[in-house]
């Protein structure tokens, strides 16, 4: 199938700790982007990474794409209790925009 | 203006009824796109309209009606729904239609409950 699989599906975390989620395709992609969603919001674009072993930061936001375009992660430092919603990947599969699925997104809750 | 704004916010209808989500942007994106959210899910893509014409129909049941009469607007006419329709209704738009290399501008959703 076009899956793209995200872990963990849940995270709560104490406020200042850190948060990582990955994605993972078992199809190579042809690049993937990170959206945030905030409880009761929309889903809102934060990065899209197309290189192989691409990393790029925002601040405390760290996005990483593996070296075989296979997987991702978002690294967050410090989280803040503003940094609550969920984070999905979302993958391209081909190089036509047809193949293009979101993960099922891990839920981030940081107690203050 | 970098917004793309629907309406309604909220919508509750019976299943005999007829109504119409609208969605509009300014940005001139030249394609927009129709998602439903279940909740907990991820968006799930409907359809897409790529230069006013509809380029992609998720083997969507006819009970969903796209429409796009310019490449500002974007409706989506509803009739007869079932329950488990229930979802958030999310439009988005692209620069250009190269989806999953163009970032998407989501709306804000219109809540649609059916009765």
């Amino acid at each position: 199938g076009q899956q793209v699989m995200q872990i963990p599906q849940y995270q709560h975390v104490q406020e200042g700790e850190d948060f990582t989620t990955y994605c993972n395709s078992s199809t190579t992609l042809s690049n993937i982007q990170w959206y945030k969603q905030r409880p009761g919001g929309h889903p809102v674009f934060l990065i899209q990474l197309v290189k192989s072993g691409e990393v790029k930061k925002q601040k405390r936001l760290t996005f990483q794409f593996g070296e075989a375009k296979k997987n991702s992660s978002l690294h967050i430092t410090a989280t803040q209790t503003t940094d609550v919603g969920t984070y999905f990947c979302a993958g391209l599969k081909d190089n036509y925009g047809q193949n293009f699925v979101f993960g099922p997104g891990t839920r981030l809750s940081v107690l203050p | 203006d970098t917004e793309v704004t629907q309406t309604p916010k909220h919508l509750v209808m019976g299943m005999t009824n007829k109504k119409s989500l609208k969605c509009e942007q300014h940005m001139g994106h030249r394609a927009m796109y129709w998602y439903k959210q279940k909740a907990k899910k991820p968006p799930e893509l409907m359809f897409v309209y790529s230069y006013e014409k509809l380029s992609i129909n998720e083997s969507v049941p006819s009970r969903f009606s796209p429409e796009c009469p310019n490449s500002s607007l974007l409706n989506l006419h509803l009739h007869a729904l079932q329950p488990e329709d229930s979802a958030l209704y999310l439009c988005a738009s692209s620069r250009k239609p190269d989806r999953g290399k163009e970032k998407l501008f989501f709306g804000s959703g219109t809540q649609l409950s059916v009765l």
